[in-house]
């Protein structure tokens, strides 16, 4: 099964900056060129809503703010700059193989 | 798209349980569909995925233990939950993914599970 690390399990940014969260594969979510990482953001009592797909994809409706990037593995989600809003937990999810996984969450709160 | 799961509810270790997720707005026979999990207060957890043509895959932590499928007739997604344990108490979401997507575009809005004596 691939296994989706995902840190740090919670962050605390000022409004206005960036946040970066890491989500590392224990093997290639790669076919045929893409990589089939998404990235989630759930707020408390909602249902998950896709942000990111297909590594680097926003969604329909998801403003510039949100961005994924990959580099050996290592898929990191950018919040920049961070707004109220944002507050919420956020999950990677690989779409290659089944299972599908989900890292273990990253809780972003405001300092 | 629209997704509706019920059949939730207070269930004893052992017992089983079967839950439903009506869908609608889209062509049902057409699509794979998920069930995904979560915990009171913890992570996301993929369960299980049935194709079109009903071929189905299962997360090793159900697997023997939960049977998924489906009724394009009704336009109907099942779980039938058996020898249910304390670590399966959890919102149990029925999900689809986006077209030829791998990401989960629509959700249901869940059904909660509790296994307790």
């Amino acid at each position: 099964n691939i296994v989706l690390t995902q840190s740090p399990a919670s962050l605390a940014v000022i409004l206005g900056q960036k946040a970066t969260i890491s989500c590392t594969a224990s093997e290639s979510v790669n076919k045929f060129g893409i990589n089939l990482m998404h990235w989630y953001q759930q707020k408390p009592g909602q249902l998950p809503k896709i942000l990111i797909y297909n590594e680097f994809s926003r969604a329909p409706g998801i403003p510039a703010r949100f961005s994924g990037d990959e580099a050996e593995l290592n898929f990191t989600l950018t919040i920049e700059p961070v707004e109220a809003d944002d507050v919420a937990t956020y999950y990677c999810q690989q779409g290659l193989t089944f299972p599908y996984t989900f890292g273990a969450g990253t809780k972003l709160e405001l300092k | 798209v629209q997704l509706v799961e019920s059949g939730g509810g207070l269930v004893q270790p052992g017992k089983s349980l079967k839950l439903s997720c009506s869908a609608s707005g889209f062509t049902f026979s057409s699509y794979g569909m998920h069930w995904i999990r979560q915990a009171p207060g913890k992570g996301l957890d993929w369960v299980a995925y049935i194709s079109s043509s009903s071929g189905t895959v299962y997360a090793d932590a159900v697997k023997g233990r939960f049977t998924i499928s489906r009724d394009n007739a009704k336009n109907t997604l099942y779980l039938q939950l058996n020898s249910l344990k304390s670590e399966d108490t959890a919102i149990y979401y029925c999900a689809r993914h986006y077209y030829d997507g791998t990401w989960f575009a629509y959700w249901g809005q869940g059904t909660l599970v509790t296994v307790s004596s």
